[in-house]
């Protein structure tokens, strides 16, 4: 079965902590996706990355940066952690462009306070 | 579509019934499209996509139904079972990697 694992399903972290999301797939796919889901805002495109150590902004890109040194891990990584980042974190993948849908993790619930 | 309602939109169905749940989307050059099926607690799962040179496709107890004209997708679920409620996403790309998610719509099977 295939699978994208996020290697955490609930964080709490402090105001200015610098915080790392993980996404690793193993369907040798070439796109990878971080998205974020809130309540009445559905879901909203932070960073996309389409080959290893490429990676362009979404339509959210403030405040967060992302690194895929390998093929099969995207990190989310938010530089000073805000309140207004508690959210569920999506990351998903796709093997092409276009006429492809997104196999997506189970979500990490960041809570900042 | 792009119209993300601030409101998620409910239905609420008996168990066994047919569900149909609807989708606006607003970007007429969008050239496939994707429903999602969100459970509580888990990612959007893949249920069924549609390319826009088709009209109606089918999986298993599942039909997706496009309508170009009015920019209108729906999703129709045969004899609705309680592991059907969850949240359904539809989804729309231009090709490219733009893809757009709409709000959702929260189904409710009752017992």
């Amino acid at each position: 079965d295939v699978k994208v694992t996020q290697s955490s399903r609930y964080l709490v972290k402090r105001t200015g902590e610098k915080v790392f999301l993980e996404c690793v797939q193993d369907m040798d796919h070439e796109n990878m996706f971080w998205y974020r889901q809130d309540p009445g805002l559905g879901l909203r495109l932070i960073y996309f990355s389409y080959d290893v150590k490429m990676k362009e902004k979404g339509d959210i890109p403030e405040g967060y940066s992302v690194s895929r040194e390998k093929k099969e891990r995207f990190s989310l990584i938010l530089e000073s952690a805000s309140t207004n980042q508690t959210s569920m974190y999506l990351c998903a993948s796709s093997f092409g462009v276009g006429n492809y849908g997104y196999t997506f993790g189970s979500g990490t619930r960041l809570t900042v306070v | 579509g792009e119209s993300v309602g601030l409101h998620l939109p409910t239905l609420s169905v008996q168990e066994g019934d047919n569900s149909i749940i609807n989708c606006a989307y607003s970007n007429s050059a969008s050239d496939y499209f994707i429903w999602y099926k969100q459970e509580s607690g888990k990612g959007p799962q893949f249920i069924i996509d549609i390319r826009s040179n088709m009209d109606k496709r089918q999986g298993q107890r599942v039909t997706v139904l496009l309508n170009k004209t009015v920019k209108h997708l729906s999703l129709q679920i045969a004899a609705t079972q309680p592991g059907d409620s969850a949240v359904y996403f539809c989804a729309e790309n231009t090709g490219g990697f733009k893809t757009i998610f709409g709000a959702g719509t929260r189904l409710f099977v009752k017992a």
